[in-house]
């Protein structure tokens, strides 16, 4: 299994960009690195994706080195609405039931 | 566009009992998902399904089956429930794509008493 690991849980407040880095020592040359929010009650939401260097889109920027072990999701000026529960998940779609979700990132911002 | 719908929102089930969790996707994806979440833990994959007609076994099978008749709909199968089965079970789907994104559904939340 293509395995990551997070920290539990951050702590920001308000108008801070956060950056949260996921360990994925043994990702594959396939792999693709995606990044997931939830919140409670709800069925996790995609945020950003991409395979090396640096990916941007209207949300979040991710950022992955060349070794491709590591990678830092950034979330530019957090508000409230963006406390939830981030994952990092590494895998691609034609190998599916390799890859595991594992327990996030509990992002918790305060005003 | 509804994307993907989970029937029911929630259930009761006595130890022993038999269900059937519904997801439905109208984004003609190939490849679709069965998750459960127990609380404060993340999801783990328990079958999956790479088109019609085709399942396989995720993480955590053991205690259910599934089956992909009609490629927008997946079926979750608990054949005799057990208290261990409690959980939320979230379906999800995703296009033939390399990349990993996938769609999510609502949830199903799951009591088994």
């Amino acid at each position: 299994l293509a395995k990551t690991t997070q920290p539990i849980s951050m702590d920001s407040y308000e108008g801070q960009e956060v950056n949260i880095t996921c360990s994925h020592n043994n990702i594959a040359t396939n792999d693709y690195i995606t990044w997931y929010q939830q919140f409670p009650s709800q069925g996790p939401r995609f945020i950003i994706q991409g395979y090396k260097t640096k990916v941007t889109n209207e949300v979040a920027s991710l950022f992955i080195p060349a070794d491709r072990k590591s990678s830092t999701l950034s979330l530019p000026r957090v508000s409230l609405s963006d406390t939830a529960v981030y994952y990092c998940l590494v895998g691609f779609n034609t190998n599916a039931g390799k890859s595991t979700f594992g327990d996030g990132t509990t992002l918790t911002v305060k005003p | 566009n509804a994307g993907v719908t989970q029937t029911p929102k929630f259930r009761v089930l006595k130890t022993g009992q038999s269900m059937t969790l519904l997801c439905a996707q109208d984004m003609n994806h190939e490849y679709m998902y069965w998750y459960r979440q127990d609380p404060g833990m993340g999801l783990r994959l328990i079958h999956y399904s790479v088109g019609e007609g085709t399942t396989a076994k995720g993480e955590v099978p053991d205690g259910y089956n599934v089956s992909r008749l009609k490629k927008q709909n997946f079926l979750l199968g608990l054949e005799s429930a057990a208290p261990s089965q409690t959980s939320v079970y979230f379906c999800a789907s995703s296009p033939p794509t390399p990349s990993y994104e996938q769609y999510f559904g609502p949830g199903t939340r799951l009591t088994v008493t």
